[in-house]
């Protein structure tokens, strides 16, 4: 199993421009999140899905899209890059009922965003 | 305001001694309470979890109590190693534990000198 596999690795955008980071999962998990990462704050969630077409909002959905048309894709769109997102991307999966249970997160290696 | 909060600052030890990470919380009710390691440009990783109920959990070297009447947990490594030099995650299920939604605390970084 590859696990969380996260798309790019790196990205420069310009301000303005559109992009959509890509997550997809292969271990069947039904909960996927977005979070991002910034110096001195944490990981912060950004939105959630516990099941293909259900979305919701998390702690800074601003800017921000998701949609969940598969178990196994969770892509986040940025719609108009503003340098305030900025930051490492981070998505991950859980299954709340699984071995440990209880929504243990398995993360991928994050895609590192800069919006110049 | 829900918050979690873990000491900002750096744990700086030796090698063999044992490291206590904090984790405070106001304002939850939480379930349960998990901690993840992260390394330099990697993501966390999922390391303990404590439910409401349980007062400790150890595995291995690690040990984690959860005291819900002072909202706090500590976390303990035990005859520390430079391999253990990470930063560390607190996190908390917010609301209803099936939401599927985790919040973390902003990481202890501890670095383990030989």
């Amino acid at each position: 199993n590859a696990g969380v596999t996260q798309t790019p690795k790196f990205q420069v955008l310009k301000t303005g421009q559109s992009m959509t980071l890509q997550c997809a999962q292969d271990m069947n998990h039904e909960y996927m999140s977005w979070y991002r990462q910034d110096p001195g704050m944490g990981l912060r969630l950004i939105h959630y899905s516990v099941g293909a077409g259900i979305t919701d909002q998390g702690e800074v959905p601003n800017g921000y899209n998701v949609s969940r048309s598969t178990t196994e894709d969770f892509p986040l769109r940025l719609l108009s890059a503003a340098p305030s997102q900025t930051s490492v991307y981070f998505c991950a999966s859980s299954n709340p009922t699984g071995p440990g249970g209880k929504n243990i997160q398995y993360f991928g290696a994050g895609t590192r965003l800069s919006v110049l | 305001s829900q918050k979690i909060e873990q000491n900002s600052e750096a744990l700086n030890i030796q090698e063999g001694k044992t490291a206590t990470l904090t984790c405070n919380y106001t304002n939850y009710s939480p379930a349960y309470l998990q901690w993840y390691r992260q390394d330099p440009g990697r993501g966390p990783v999922f390391l303990l979890l404590i439910r409401e109920n349980e007062k400790e959990k150890r595995k291995e070297r690690l040990k984690v109590t959860f005291d819900t009447t002072l909202k706090q947990s500590l976390f303990h490594i035990t005859a520390s190693q430079p391999a253990d030099s990470a930063t560390y995650l607190c996190a908390l299920a917010a609301g209803s534990s099936n939401t599927g939604k985790l919040i973390f605390g902003q990481g202890t970084t501890l670095q383990v000198k030989p």
